[in-house]
């Protein structure tokens, strides 16, 4: 498996509080990604990037932020953390745009 | 919008039978990945398809890209327990994009 480590793997919390998920690689991948994984839904991508200080939005950002001020890190951060955010959460990484990604072992996150 | 829809949404199979999946874009697509999740895992990456009508073959599965790259099947001949788990298209449409759209996936059981 790729270096891609997930922190925390497991987090419960109460709604309007911030959650900030971290995902870090030793692999010096240029992409990195944020997916949420409900069912019926399959991976949703929320927001990736592509270079420090570079990312953009995929389909589900509302109510996410992201930063990624060193290669090997990208934080995801839940605002005013909401009951529809309860998902599990991956981050992947990938050398360069549109080919394979690997993927962390994600986040179970529940929001009460 | 771009749509891929992955069908079936569940299989349930006795070991031993073959299993199909199939992914199907309303658009022309570049390239096309398969990914499968095991219960409880992360997605891992299988294949990447690229030109028209190929076929690539990973012992017991079977990888085919449609002629008109808009479609694309995995096939799984004689399915044991190992093969248990959700298996995800992942499209790219090409262009200036870094995304993969990820299918539904299909949730596929074998019973010994």
């Amino acid at each position: 498996d790729a270096g891609i480590t997930q922190s925390p793997r497991h987090k419960v919390t109460e709604t309007g509080t911030p959650v900030t998920l971290r995902c870090h690689q030793t692999e010096n991948h240029r992409y990195m990604y944020w997916y949420r994984q409900d069912p019926g839904h399959g991976l949703r991508l929320i927001h990736y990037s592509y270079g420090v200080k570079d990312t953009d939005k995929g389909e589900v950002s509302d109510g996410y932020s992201v930063s990624r001020s060193k290669t090997e890190d990208f934080l995801l951060t839940l605002e005013s953390a909401t009951s529809s955010q309860t998902s599990v959460y991956f981050c992947a990484i990938s050398e360069e745009k549109q080919e394979t990604q690997y993927f962390g072992p994600g986040t179970r996150l529940l929001v009460l | 919008g771009q749509q891929v829809m992955q069908i079936p949404q569940y299989q349930h199979v006795q070991e031993g039978e073959d299993f199909t999946t199939y992914c199907n874009s309303s658009t022309t697509l570049s390239n096309i990945q398969w990914y499968k999740q095991r219960p409880g895992g992360h997605p891992v990456f299988l294949i990447q398809l690229v030109k028209s009508g190929e076929v690539k073959k990973q012992k017991r599965l079977t990888f085919q890209f449609g002629e008109a790259k808009k479609n694309s099947s995995l096939h799984i001949t004689a399915t044991q327990t190992t093969d248990v788990g959700t298996y995800f298209c992942a499209v790219n449409y090409g262009g200036a994009t870094n995304k993969l759209i990820f299918g539904t996936g299909t949730l596929l059981a074998v019973q010994p």
